[in-house]
């Protein structure tokens, strides 16, 4: 069975402009949830989605915005790009959401540059 | 508001000792805690988790248990092994419709 796919892996852009990252949950996955992780803040939950559907969100502003299509491959926007949102953006996918037993997998993240 | 802390923030060991990850809490009602495992510029791979009902787990070499009314969590390696370089998060969610939320890590280096 393939793992939680993201792409792309690295990417650079510049200050005021918008991006999408794509994430590819593992056959069978139904939830996905995104992930910011910085050296000074450390991981920080963006959200989560089920059956299209967002099921939970962090603390971040409006500018950060995600959906899920019916084949659960999920998708993050951010637009107007500022230098504090250098980052590794990690997505997770969950066969079993909200359960005591919850597990995570987790995919190897977009290394995202603004300059 | 949950915190989670991890203390220290890196640590260094001798090949072939038994080492402790430490993880405390600052609110002893949680659904679950998670120990996670990330290797440099990759994703997570989760190791151990631990429901509220629960008061370890154990998987090879590594141990986790909890104390929910210390709001602390351990975890063991034993043996320690060069592979086991890494840095270790830990992850506790208050309900089943919570948020996970992270410690910033205990980045571990296993001097050969």
């Amino acid at each position: 069975k393939a793992g939680v796919t993201q792409t792309p892996r690295y990417l650079i852009k510049t200050r005021g402009q918008q991006v999408t990252l794509s994430c590819s949950p593992i056959s069978g996955h139904r939830s996905v949830s995104w992930y910011q992780q910085t050296p000074g803040q450390g991981l920080q939950f963006l959200f989560e989605y089920f059956s299209e559907t967002q099921r939970n969100k962090g603390n971040f502003p409006g500018r950060f915005s995600g959906r899920q299509f019916s084949n659960s491959r999920s998708e993050m926007n951010v637009s107007t790009l500022e230098l504090g949102d250098s980052a590794l953006y990690l997505c997770a996918s969950s066969p079993n959401p909200g359960q005591e037993n919850e597990k995570l997998f987790f995919g190897s993240g977009t290394q995202l540059s603004v300059l | 508001k949950q915190e989670v802390t991890q203390i220290p923030a890196a640590l260094s060991v001798p090949e072939g000792e038994n080492l402790v990850l430490n993880c405390s809490f600052t609110d002893s009602a949680i659904y679950n805690l998670q120990w996670f495992r990330q290797d440099p510029g990759k994703g997570l791979t989760s190791l151990l988790l631990i429901q509220s009902s629960q008061r370890e787990q154990t998987s090879g070499r590594l141990n986790a248990s909890l104390d929910k009314s210390s709001g602390r969590s351990t975890l063991y390696i034993a043996a320690s092994q060069p592979g086991d370089s890494a840095t270790y998060l830990c992850a506790v969610k208050m309900n089943r419709d919570d948020k996970i939320i992270f410690g910033k890590g205990t980045r571990l280096h296993i001097l050969p």
